[in-house]
């Protein structure tokens, strides 16, 4: 396994501006998920995918937030107008289906700062 | 829902000495417990799990934890801490059928000579 990549590693943009973010996970895994971490906090579910489909959206995701994963293996997400309160790492984890399922593996983060 | 309470924000030991991160859980439903440490510069990475079966769990560095579930608890301990154990540490939780993990605020151990 080469485990799980994000591009870009840092993102610093201006407020009103809109930023993509990508995460490859680690082949075969069918489950991707999105959290967001800020400076001294836990990470926060954001979404997840099984396969193409997104099964859950935490009530954290705004409407500028949306995700995709259109063949079921890299995903994207964006966001739309940033705001300052966007500033974080956010995190993508990957994992297998069935009695392996538990554990979720996690890349690097992509730090955006919003200014 | 589910929640994780990390009770301690930083720990700061000496090394060789023993160690406990403490962690507690609200859930109306069976949970996966898992404890993930985020070495500083490095992504998150799982440290140990308890799933199901004997309630003490033990990671490759000596690092071990105990689900209990009367007491909604899954401490992590080591006897004797190293230099580089200092990172970040966090609980997380998750239904018993995987899923989205739930993590607590953190614990940053930090070992010092």
């Amino acid at each position: 396994d080469t485990g799980v990549s994000q591009d870009p590693r840092h993102k610093i943009t201006k407020r009103g501006q809109n930023v993509t973010f990508r995460c490859d996970p680690i082949s075969e895994h069918n489950r991707l998920y999105w959290y967001r971490q800020t400076l001294g906090q836990g990470p926060e579910f954001l979404t997840y995918f099984q396969n193409e489909a997104q099964l859950e959206k935490s009530r954290l995701l705004s409407d500028r937030f949306s995700a995709e994963r259109p063949k079921g293996s890299f995903s994207t997400l964006e966001i739309q107008r940033t705001e300052q309160g966007d500033s974080a790492m956010y995190l993508c984890a990957s994992s297998p289906q069935g009695s392996r399922a538990d554990t979720q593996y996690f890349g690097p983060g992509t730090r955006l700062t919003v200014l | 829902a589910q929640s994780v309470t990390q009770l301690d924000s930083q720990v700061p030991v000496f090394e060789e000495a023993p160690v406990e991160l403490r962690c507690n859980y609200s859930s109306s439903v069976s949970v996966y417990l898992f404890w993930y440490v985020q070495y500083p510069n490095q992504g998150l990475q799982l440290l140990l799990k308890y799933l199901s079966g004997s309630t003490l769990v033990e990671s490759i560095n000596g690092f071990e934890a105990e689900f209990n579930k009367s007491q909604t608890s899954f401490h992590l301990r080591k006897p004797s801490v190293h230099i580089s154990d200092t990172a970040e540490y966090f609980c997380a939780v998750s239904g018993n059928q995987g899923g989205k993990l739930i993590f607590g605020q953190g614990t940053e151990l930090s070992v010092k000579p």
